[in-house]
């Protein structure tokens, strides 16, 4: 089955700095990549996703990467802003029959002002 | 549009008594459905799906059950709460034809076993 990993588990950054997480995957068949974001006492929210076909999507500060071939993903803030302090998932799925998600351990970012 | 409803917020249980969370879904018809748990600090584990009514796939032994009694409804129950039962849990769902959409989460249900 598939297994995802996430890295780093925190990050800390200042206001205005650039932020990385990184993911990698182990089922070469996924093809369905999304990240969502978990504000405190909140569920996580959707903002992003990918699938297998694109290599990059952006969405104002924020953009995905994919490389297939050394299966791993990775989401890009820029101008980052105290807002976006929170916890991070990746996952993966895929596009086929029953979709179960398969979630990464998550990552703390924490902007600083 | 969907939304996804999820109570109670917040739960405080002594340990031994039943438990009952309940998620319902609207705007949209046989969706796959999930129950998280979240310990704090920890990432998302996914307990139960359900892909139809009376249809239940547990991910992980333990002291928990799910049901569905109709299509856009999702119960978690417990008949006896124990501490490490604690944390907060979450109700998902998702299309039953894509995966494209993702998921979408509830706003979750912080449960304290005392």
């Amino acid at each position: 089955g598939e297994n995802v990993e996430q890295h780093p588990s925190t990050l800390s950054v200042q206001e205005g700095d650039s932020a990385v997480i990184k993911c990698t995957y182990s089922d070469s068949a996924s093809n369905y990549f999304p990240w969502y974001k978990q504000e405190l006492g909140k569920g996580p929210q959707l903002i992003i996703d990918i699938r297998s076909n694109v290599g990059e999507k952006k969405d104002q500060r924020i953009a995905v990467t994919l490389n297939k071939t050394a299966k791993h993903f990775s989401l890009h803030i820029t101008e980052t802003q105290p807002e976006d302090s929170a916890v991070y998932f990746c996952a993966a799925t895929l596009n086929t029959g029953f979709q179960k998600l398969v979630f990464g351990t998550g990552t703390r970012l924490l902007v600083s002002p | 549009s969907q939304t996804i409803h999820q109570w109670p917020a917040t739960l405080v249980q002594p340990v031994g008594s039943p438990l009952s969370l309940e998620c319902t879904v609207e705007g949209t018809s046989n969706p796959n459905l999930y129950w998280y748990r979240q310990a704090a600090g920890r990432g998302l584990q996914l307990l139960f799906y359900s892909v139809g009514i009376g249809q239940i796939s547990s991910e992980v032994p333990q002291n928990l059950s799910a049901s569905r009694p109709q299509d856009r409804q999702f119960i978690l129950s417990s008949k006896k709460l124990l501490l490490s039962d604690s944390g907060f849990y979450l109700c998902a769902w998702s299309r039953r034809d894509r995966a494209r959409y993702g998921y979408t989460f509830g706003s979750g249900t912080r449960l304290t076993v005392v």
